[in-house]
């Protein structure tokens, strides 16, 4: 397992356009997170997933915003109608369940909204 | 509420010098879990150390060690002997159902 792996590292998109990103887990892991961290700043949650089930979504997630996990292995993060505001990097995570286990980071996908 | 405080934005220490990266919490949990990452310029963040509540002793990795104090609510991060390598932001982070995190510490340090 080459652990968790996201997909475009990149990407530049003009204003109004929907984007996808895709994350694969470290595989016996069965909670995958989303974040999104802009320059400068910690990590700000976006919602996570048990298995395929979506527990927790964050009050900031606009309706733009949709994550699936639909068969509790790979997950996908759309952002519709894309705003400026929306650049920033995502990074998506994974961890086995329970208080005491780290959670293993993807290397992002950095958005470019213009 | 579940809160992190980072309260060093920036930190310049000389090669071969141990650094203090300070961290506070606040929780009413009596169970959770603390972590510290690091993050180079690169993007990655990467998983440096974990103490748990209830553990008894200051978690150690290597040369990153936990300095906890729980009645304080602290969990400061503590490099032993810095290398050039180890510049990068730091974040401390507390595992409620999903992470909280610190505004960081960017740590730079001098050859």
């Amino acid at each position: 397992d080459t652990g968790v792996s996201q997909d475009p590292r990149h990407k530049i998109t003009k204003r109004g356009q929907n984007v996808t990103f895709r994350c694969d887990p470290i595989s016996e892991h069965n909670r995958l997170y989303w974040y999104r961290q802009t320059l400068g700043q910690g990590p700000e949650f976006l919602t996570y997933f048990q298995n395929e089930a979506q527990l927790e979504k964050s009050r900031l997630l606009s309706d733009r915003f949709s994550a699936e996990r639909p068969k509790g292995s790979f997950s996908t993060l759309e952002i519709q109608r894309t705003e400026q505001g929306d650049s920033a990097m995502y990074l998506c995570a994974s961890s086995l369940e329970g208080e005491n286990t780290e959670a293993f980071f993807g290397q992002g996908t950095r958005l470019t909204v213009v | 509420a579940q809160k992190i405080t980072q309260t060093q934005p920036g930190m310049f220490v000389q090669e071969k010098e141990a650094v203090t990266l300070d961290c506070t919490y606040d929780t009413s949990d009596p169970s959770y879990g603390l972590f510290w990452y690091k993050q180079p310029s690169s993007g990655e963040m990467i998983f440096l150390i974990y103490q748990g509540s209830y553990d008894q002793q200051n978690a150690t990795e290597g040369r990153y060690s936990l300095n906890f104090q729980k009645a304080r609510k602290s969990a400061n991060l503590v490099i032993s002997a810095s290398q050039l390598g180890d510049s990068a932001m730091y974040f401390c982070a507390m595992r409620y159902y999903q992470l909280i995190w610190g505004a960081g510490t960017k740590l730079i340090i001098k050859p």
